[in-house]
């Protein structure tokens, strides 16, 4: 079992909507989480990062860490369709998930 | 110029055969990292080095061996290279004070 689960999906929302993405994590010392966007055919980049519980709004982004339940979650409001790439999750280990693809149709 | 460049880009070759995949940066940055990536399995960490003499099995180090050459380079072989060993593979960096990650821009490696 990978200590970082993610719903592989695919997911598909309208544009304009929220999209959220999840993330569970086995490790209860992991202290802080990573979401990358990946295009496809281009190498994963950094959108939003979170160490502490609570959520950490930036733009469109919003990360959510709940430690106690293990989760953390990326929602993206007002969903484009430029959105629309495979979202990874990691932890501190450098140790990511499957990712989920997200399509936003128009 | 790229900060994390890799050489080659696409590369295809036979069973049996030795493989050395490079990565460069101009980042500065002291941890380089490999990964592979598989359809639907995210990233894998194969090996990591956190500065030139620091050299760390990652998850599927098996049939993989690393090189660090300079802060700069990052090398990773294949000493005898296998079909299931077909995959996108990443190189990586990061600062220890910051645990973001900035990639390269992937190697394709086909074994026939």
């Amino acid at each position: 079992q990978k200590e970082v689960e993610q719903n592989s999906g695919p997911l598909s929302v309208p544009e304009g909507a929220i999209a959220s993405l999840n993330c569970t994590y086995s490790d209860r010392g992991s202290q802080s989480f990573f979401w990358y966007r990946q295009y496809s055919g281009k190498s994963p980049e950094l959108i939003m990062f979170i160490y502490s519980n609570g959520d950490k709004e930036d733009g469109r982004f919003t990360a959510q860490l709940n430690k106690a339940s293990q989760y953390v979650s990326l929602l993206i409001r007002d969903s484009q369709p430029s959105d629309s790439a495979t979202y990874l999750c990691a932890g501190h280990d450098m140790r990511f998930g499957a990712g989920t693809r997200l399509t936003v149709k128009p | 110029d790229a900060d994390v460049t890799q050489t080659p880009r696409n590369r295809i070759t036979k069973t049996g055969k030795r493989i050395m995949l490079e990565c460069s940066q101009t980042k500065g940055h002291d941890r380089m990292y490999w990964y592979r990536q598989d359809p639907g399995l995210g990233l894998q960490l194969i090996y990591y080095s956190f500065d030139v003499k620091d050299i760390n099995k990652g998850e599927i180090s098996d049939g993989y061996s690393v090189s660090r050459q300079a802060q700069a380079k990052f090398s990773l072989s294949l000493e005898s290279a296998i079909p299931n060993q077909t995959a996108l593979y990443f190189c990586a960096t990061s600062d220890p004070g910051d645990n973001e990650q900035f990639f390269g821009p992937g190697t394709r490696l086909t074994v026939l």
